[in-house]
């Protein structure tokens, strides 16, 4: 089955730069990847997805970009504020019920 | 307007119990889905649920039975509770995802903790 590797685990940004969380992704057949934020104590929610046939999309302060040649992906925050302080989960799924997460990653933006 | 529900949000218990926890989705979602968040915040699915039908069934133990009544509802039966069953379970729906994939909304989540 799909596996889905999340890199760093803990990541601490200084308030205003940029924050950069990379996945790479096993089964070439993926064709959907969506990023979900949880925060502390609270339910994971999807804050982009990317699907195959886009290279990048990108909402306001948050961007994704897709190498499907590679297999991985990242999600890039800007102009980081501390309400951005969660965890982030990547996933990936060939489109069907199957979404194989990652392990997550803390992003800490101190203020 | 609450979109995905579960009750109870905490739940204690002992080992060998038996216990049940209930999701409910007012989104006109036709899948529903069980994961388990353990310690470390891995979240592994559990359960997949089109419109009644099981199609996800993950290693999981047999103790776990899924019920889902109608498409609205999915819920979880844990027989047997063992200590490492403590964890958060969530409930999520999405529409059917088809082949181009779907967004999920989570539930709140049901932290389990057995003693």
């Amino acid at each position: 089955g799909e596996n889905v590797e999340q890199h760093p685990s803990t990541l601490s940004v200084q308030e205003g730069d940029s924050a950069v969380i990379k996945c790479t992704y096993s089964d070439s057949a993926s064709n959907y990847f969506p990023w979900y934020k949880q925060e502390l104590g609270k339910r994971p929610q999807l804050i982009i997805d990317i699907r195959s046939n886009v290279g990048e999309k990108k909402d306001q302060r948050i961007a994704v970009t897709l190498n499907k040649t590679a297999k991985h992906f990242s999600l890039h925050i800007t102009e980081t504020q501390p309400e951005d302080s969660a965890v982030y989960f990547c996933a990936a799924s060939r489109g069907n019920n199957r979404l194989a997460f990652g392990k997550g990653n803390q992003v800490v933006v101190i203020p | 307007d609450t979109a995905v529900s579960q009750t109870p949000k905490y739940l204690v218990t002992q080992m060998g119990n038996d216990k049940s926890i209930k999701c409910e989705q007012n989104l006109g979602h036709d899948t529903m889905y069980w994961y388990k968040q353990d310690s470390k915040k891995f979240l592994k699915i559990m359960f997949s649920y089109n419109n009644k039908e099981l199609i996800i069934n993950e290693t999981v133990p047999n103790r776990f039975s899924p019920k889902s009544p109608d498409k609205a509802h999915l819920n979880l039966h844990i027989n047997s509770l063992e200590l490492g069953d403590s964890a958060v379970y969530f409930c999520a729906s999405s529409h059917h995802p088809g082949t181009g994939g779907a967004e999920q909304y989570f539930g709140p989540g049901t932290r389990l903790t057995v003693t």
